[in-house]
């Protein structure tokens, strides 16, 4: 049972346009929400993250949005491009306590040029 | 930036053997966190460990074992290989109490 559900599976996007992924947690207790990019045949790579007590945080192009009420987050991509192009992974503690990650399904982003 | 260090890269065996993957973490980090991805999923929590102790046990098969050694590198043993063992295997790295993970490139494992 996937305790992050994210969403889209998959994401087509013109370049300069603006990507959103979304995610969803059950666990209230979850302090730490990190985004990992990752390329075919790479290891994930750290994109992002946010804690609970902001409701949103940007770096460069990315931001993450947080909804503690909703227990949702996403992450915006703005001025899209094909070099984003890659898969983009949610993530959680896998429990309370535990510092270990819990990932969403993925979602495969195409951005065309 | 020194980063996570895993090999081998790729690893191809067949049924019933057995392979080890290493782990060289990022120096100073002290705590090693296993995953297995599999084609088109994301990856599973295998098992952690922190100052050569277990630290944390998801959904490892009793066939694999894991250490952390007094220089912090880790070794995932993995024993009577299965066809459904083929994946990604990742290591991560990070200091004790931060939430940061770093990986490494993977070992692409091969079950033939």
């Amino acid at each position: 049972q996937q305790q992050v559900k994210q969403s889209p599976q998959s994401l087509i996007v013109q370049k300069g346009g603006i990507s959103i992924i979304n995610c969803a947690y059950e666990n209230t207790a979850f302090d730490y929400f990190p985004w990992y990019q990752q390329f075919p045949g790479k290891g994930p790579a750290l994109l992002i993250a946010i804690r609970p007590d902001v409701s949103e945080k940007k770096e460069g192009r990315f931001t993450i949005s947080f909804n503690k009420s909703a227990k949702q987050f996403s992450l915006h991509i703005m001025d899209s491009q094909p070099g984003d192009s890659a898969t983009y992974f949610c993530a959680a503690p896998r429990d309370t306590g535990r510092r270990a990650l819990t990932f969403g399904s993925g979602t495969r982003l195409q951005v065309q040029p | 930036a020194a980063g996570v260090i895993q090999s081998p890269r790729h690893l191809i065996k067949e049924k019933r053997e057995t392979a080890t993957l290493k782990c060289y973490p990022i120096p100073r980090h002290d705590t090693v966190y296993w995953y297995q991805q599999g084609p088109g999923q994301d990856p599973q929590f295998l098992i952690s460990f922190y100052e050569k102790m277990q630290s944390d046990k998801g959904s490892i098969p009793d066939r694999f074992s894991a250490q952390q050694f007094s220089d912090y590198h880790s070794e995932l043993n993995m024993s009577s290989l299965e066809l459904g063992d083929s994946a990604l295997y990742f290591c991560a790295s990070s200091l004790q109490g931060a939430d940061t993970q770093y990986f490494g490139p993977g070992t692409r494992l091969t079950v033939l």
